[in-house]
Order: C-alpha cells, then sequence, then structure tokens
C-alpha cells in the first residue's frame, strides 16, 4: 500500500540553525500539506501546496518557514533560523485531487525536531 | 475560531464496543475525520464524514454526526487490545482549502 514517508524520524539542532525536513508523499497526490504537534498540545496545520505554489498557510508560518518542491518526488520544509519554540514533531501528508481521494490526507510518520 | 474538543481518555474492557465523542464549534464543517495514533506511528485514517450525513458504518467502526449539537462520535465494536491508540477527531470547514482543525485525542485504554 503507498504511503507517505519523512525523513529523518529525529532531528536535533542548536538554536539559530537551518534544518530541512523531508517528505515523499504518495506518488499520484498533488496536494502536500505540513502540520506540527508540539509535545502535549494539539495537532496545527501549518501549510497546503498545490501546483508548486502555497494554497494556504497558518499564522504560524511565518517568514522563518519556507516550503518546496524540489524534484518530483520530494516536499521539503525548511526553518530558517530555529527556535527553541520550534520543538515538535512535524507531520506531512498528502492528498489526491479527484473524487474521494481529495478529501482523504495521508499522513507520514512524522519528524521529530529537538531543537536544543 | 474554531475549535474541536474530545476527553482525554476512555478506558474499556476488552470485547466491550468503545464511544468515542467529539464536538466542534464551526457550523460550516464539511467533513469530519477520525484518525488513529499508535505509539511512535504516524496518523492514520480511519474513517471520515460528509456533513450531509448522519451515519457511516465500516466493519467495527460506525461514526454518527448530530450536526444540530456539532457532535460527533466514533463507536468500536467488539474493542481489541490492538485499538490501543490515541484516536483523533478532525474537522475541515468550508472556508478552508483543506486545512484540518484538530482535537486534542482521546487515549483508548483496553483492560484485559
Amino acid at each position: 500500500e503507498p504511503e507517505v514517508t519523512q525523513t529523518p524520524s529525529h532531528q536535533v539542532t542548536q538554536m539559530g540553525q537551518e534544518v530541512i525536513l523531508r517528505c515523499v508523499p504518495i506518488s499520484n497526490h498533488l496536494y502536500f500539506y505540513w502540520y506540527r504537534q508540539i509535545l502535549g498540545q494539539k495537532v496545527e496545520f501549518l501549510v497546503s501546496f498545490y501546483n508548486n505554489e502555497i494554497s494556504e498557510k497558518s499564522e504560524i508560518f511565518d517568514d522563518q518557514f519556507s516550503v518546496e518542491r524540489p524534484d518530483g518526488s520530494n516536499f521539503t520544509l525548511k526553518i530558517r533560523s530555529t527556535k527553541l519554540e520550534d520543538s515538535a514533531m512535524y507531520f506531512c501528508a498528502s492528498s489526491g485531487t479527484t473524487g474521494s481521494s481529495s478529501y482523504e490526507q495521508y499522513f507520514g510518520p512524522g519528524t521529530r525536531l529537538t531543537v536544543t | 475560531g474554531e475549535d474541536v474538543e474530545q476527553s482525554l481518555f476512555l478506558s474499556v474492557r476488552e470485547g466491550d464496543s468503545s464511544v468515542i465523542n467529539c464536538t466542534y464549534t464551526d457550523s460550516s464543517s464539511t467533513y469530519l475525520y477520525w484518525y488513529k495514533q499508535e505509539p511512535g506511528a504516524g496518523l492514520q485514517l480511519l474513517t471520515y464524514i460528509f456533513s450531509n450525513m448522519d451515519m457511516k458504518q465500516d466493519q467495527r467502526l460506525t461514526v454518527l454526526l448530530n450536526k444540530k449539537d456539532k457532535h460527533l462520535s466514533l463507536r468500536i465494536a467488539d474493542t481489541q487490545t490492538g485499538d490501543s491508540a490515541i484516536y483523533f477527531c478532525a474537522e475541515r470547514g468550508l472556508n478552508s482549502n483543506y486545512q484540518l482543525i484538530w482535537g486534542a485525542g482521546t487515549k483508548l485504554i483496553i483492560k484485559p
């Protein structure tokens, strides 16, 4: 069964450093998302991406964040200068474009980001 | 803004039915979802319901939607130890392209 994959599973970085979180969405999906979950808090939407541009973003997704689809398979989230409060589990998701597949967001296993 | 609320824990005996409840505030919700998260794993889509439906059944899972009360429930029949997980309710509003708003998750604990 196709699945969303994410690398790395755990990333430790120092405050102020740049990190790139990587995701490989399901191959025929065209909508991509990033969510995060700070420990003990709710899952929060960050951004959705379609046709090589951001289609929706939350207030959390400020200038420190960017997303990119550098090739035909990867979808990345970059945090330019990490802060302690960026420590969280980051989930990538993807969905299709037609019929019921457009309503179904499939998630990867997450990348745990720890900022020290 | 929109909000989704769930109780944090539910404890049931193996073989009984589990009913996990969720309330939401967005009256324009179009789709409501249930996701399952097992320890160390990602968010697995279990089922979802469109807002013009009031019930959806899928094997052991039954979703009930009371749109008037903005109440969603997930019933798991014949609960097994493998059902131990955190269950998240999420909704997608009419005014959002694809953003999901999440509850805090209900941890289902199975007693032998």
